[in-house]
């Protein structure tokens, strides 16, 4: 149990485009989504929190014009990066937040496999 | 704000054994949580604490102190496929994980 999964796993977009990355809970439903970029050889930085249904609350400093994000859901948030810049080149990973029965605590948050962004 | 360290890199031996330490200072505490990410590729629970003590899970043990605002994790038994980076997260009572920089293990054979 606890898959995340996300789509596209990269992506190559030309300056100006925009891009949309799926982050889906596969076999559990998420209250609530998190989407964090990290660039190379940096740690995780929260960019916004996603609650089904209702608006995301984005981090200080996090565009919420630019970066999009969607929570249609318990399984599916989707985040667009609007009139991508080559600046916006990051690893974008998702994670879901469920109750889920593992072996490790019950309420956590699981992380996707990310989608590498390239924007040229 | 959420302030959280760790070391930038470690090397250790095959079968070595190998100390990641973690200091935090947080507004708001709800779990500890180390998590081991490869190269291009995302994390992946590791192991939690949220009371006092020691949790053992494997080759893979974890402490916490809270009043220390401490934690480590450690690595018994290391092989090759253990070379990653480890990261400690505090989680807030929000629910959000702040993340420390990553600590990059090689293991040399």
């Amino acid at each position: 149990g606890a898959v995340v999964s996300q789509h596209p796993s990269w992506v190559i977009c030309k300056s100006g485009t925009s891009v949309k990355i799926e982050c889906r809970s596969l076999d559990f439903q998420a209250t609530t989504m998190f989407w964090y970029r990290q660039f190379p050889k940096q740690s995780l930085m929260l960019m916004a929190t996603s609650n089904e249904g209702s608006k995301a609350t984005y981090e200080q400093g996090v565009e919420k014009d630019k970066f999009l994000i969607n929570h249609a859901s318990l399984t599916l948030s989707t985040l667009t990066v609007t009139s991508a810049h080559p600046e916006d080149s990051s690893f974008y990973i998702c994670s879901a937040r469920g109750l889920v029965e593992t072996s490790g605590p019950t309420d956590t948050q699981y992380f996707g496999p990310g989608t590498r962004l390239t924007v040229l | 704000g959420q302030n959280i360290d760790q070391p930038t890199e470690m090397t250790a031996t095959e079968g070595a054994i190998v100390q990641i330490n973690c200091t935090y200072q947080t507004s708001g505490f709800n779990g500890l949580f180390w998590y081991q990410q490869h190269a291009g590729e995302a994390p992946t629970f590791l192991s939690y604490n949220v009371l006092d003590g020691l949790e053992e899970k494997g080759r893979f043990s974890s402490f916490l102190s809270r009043s220390k605002g401490y934690s480590y994790l450690l690595l018994k038994e290391l092989q090759m496929k253990d070379s990653a980076s480890y990261l400690c997260a505090v989680r807030d009572d929000d629910y959000k994980l702040s993340f420390g920089a990553g600590t990059t293990v090689t293991v040399r054979a």
